[in-house]
């Protein structure tokens, strides 16, 4: 399939390791945020949403962290399977605002 | 899979050509947003429209077109198209018109020869 991301920051993880991701927001306004994955070839797959009123959300096997103070997002995965690998992104959404705004995105690469 | 589909799935155009792509919204969204990711790069807005209105558009010339049916399928057109508008095309469905949770397609990959 055709490569998402060839000069993206990349992550390398052993399958079974707990993997994090960060990102980094600009525009203090945002009250919303979302990661997606994206596999090569594919559109961006959901995986997790928090509101600027919340610090932490889980989902299954992932955990999102929200730092206002420093406006700064992390993915946490645990338990990295091969399956994880993929293209991250988050996004964000202004107060008021109907757009998301998205990362370039990093690559996690998960070794068997 | 997010049941929203999208067609074609690749193209290949010249350019000064017109291209219309289509999207399909899962069952119950009214709210349908399209986006360009150049290659190694993010997602970036188009437009999104709103129970058949537009409601917010990005940073893109006014050669890039859209419009939604009353079924809340849409289409994206872009006219005189550019070397630079290589990219995949996303659309994404999503309910309320404010941008949440957002459920993308497969895209349309862009070629512009």
């Amino acid at each position: 399939g055709e490569s998402v991301g060839l000069h993206l920051p990349t992550l390398s993880v052993q399958e079974g390791d707990n993997s994090i991701i960060n990102c980094a927001y600009s525009n203090s306004a945002s009250d919303y945020f979302i990661w997606y994955k994206q596999e090569s070839g594919k559109g961006p797959q959901f995986i997790i949403d928090i509101r600027s009123n919340m610090d932490k959300r889980q989902g299954q096997r992932v955990t999102v962290l929200l730092n206002k103070t420093v406006k700064h997002l992390s993915l946490q995965i645990a338990a990295t399977q091969p399956g994880d690998s993929a293209v991250y992104f988050c996004a964000e959404r202004r107060d008021a605002g109907n757009m998301l705004t998205f990362g370039g995105g990093t690559r996690l690469m998960v070794k068997p | 899979e997010t049941g929203v589909t999208q067609s074609p799935t690749h193209l290949i155009k010249t350019r000064g050509q017109q291209v219309t792509l289509r999207c399909s919204s899962q069952s119950g969204h009214n709210t349908v947003s399209w986006y360009q990711q150049a290659l190694g790069q993010g997602p970036q807005f188009i437009f999104q429209y709103y129970r058949e209105e537009e409601n917010g558009r990005g940073n893109f010339p006014p050669r890039f077109s859209g419009l939604q049916f009353p079924n809340y399928s849409s289409e994206l057109n872009v006219n005189a198209l550019e070397l630079d508008d290589s990219a995949l095309y996303l659309c994404a469905s999503s309910s309320g018109g404010r941008g949440e949770t957002q459920y993308f397609g497969p895209g349309t990959r862009l070629l512009v020869l």
